[in-house]
């Protein structure tokens, strides 16, 4: 089975705060790991991709893999009220099927 | 999102009746996906396309079946629907392999 494991929270932040987010994975094989942001009755969407071992940045977003720990994380710095939402961690597998957690709810305060 | 549009967004339907979603892209991507989403458990992949004619099983694929004629359709039937099959039912695409989906807005589906 593979697993997909995060922290549902909820994990409230002050405007302007660092906010970090944490996710194992069971599936060695795994090579691939993506961070997917959902507002609340939409879609989710991709923000963040992460394939090798140690740090990746985008704007406001770091991803951070760690593949000897089997785990992922996603900091957002700034935050911002826009950025209340749940954020779902996937894992990719060998037949390209993304296994997803059950998401950390994120709030902002102003 | 990408050219993918999903139909209906809303359905209710009665218990035992067959029902089919649609999933419409105009990516000329080659994957296809449908999952569910249920507070608690998360996105589960119900059934995925490789290819025209190519499907196969995800992790909760019982009650479901799909079927892909065109690179651009991808359909969900839920046979005889089930109280337990009432979920937000989201269609999933990529292009090309080891990289993230892009997803359609979603259908609510209601068994009654």
């Amino acid at each position: 089975q593979k697993e997909v494991e995060q922290n549902s929270g909820p994990l409230s932040v002050p405007e302007g705060a660092i906010a970090s987010l944490n996710c194992t994975y069971s599936d060695r094989g795994s090579q691939s790991f993506f961070w997917y942001r959902q507002y609340s009755g939409k879609s989710p969407e991709l923000i963040m991709s992460i394939y090798s071992n140690g740090d990746k940045e985008d704007g406001r977003f770091t991803a951070q893999l760690n593949k000897a720990s089997q785990y992922v994380s996603l900091l957002i710095r700034d935050s911002q009220p826009s950025d209340s939402a749940t954020y779902l961690c996937a894992a990719l597998t060998g037949a390209n099927n993304l296994f997803f957690g059950t998401g950390t709810r994120l709030t902002v305060i102003p | 999102d990408a050219g993918i549009t999903q139909s209906p967004r809303h359905k209710v339907t009665e218990t035992g009746t067959p029902v089919t979603l649609r999933c419409h892209q105009t990516e000329n991507h080659r994957y296809m996906y449908w999952y569910r989403q249920d507070p608690g458990h998360g996105l589960r992949l119900i059934h995925y396309s490789y290819g025209v004619k190519d499907t196969d099983k995800g992790e909760v694929s019982d009650g479901y079946s799909v079927s892909r004629s065109k690179t651009e359709d991808f359909l969900l039937t839920l046979e005889s629907a089930t109280s337990s099959q009432t979920s937000v039912y989201f269609c999933a695409t990529t292009g090309d392999y080891g990289y993230g989906y892009t997803f359609g807005s979603g259908t609510r589906l209601t068994v009654v």
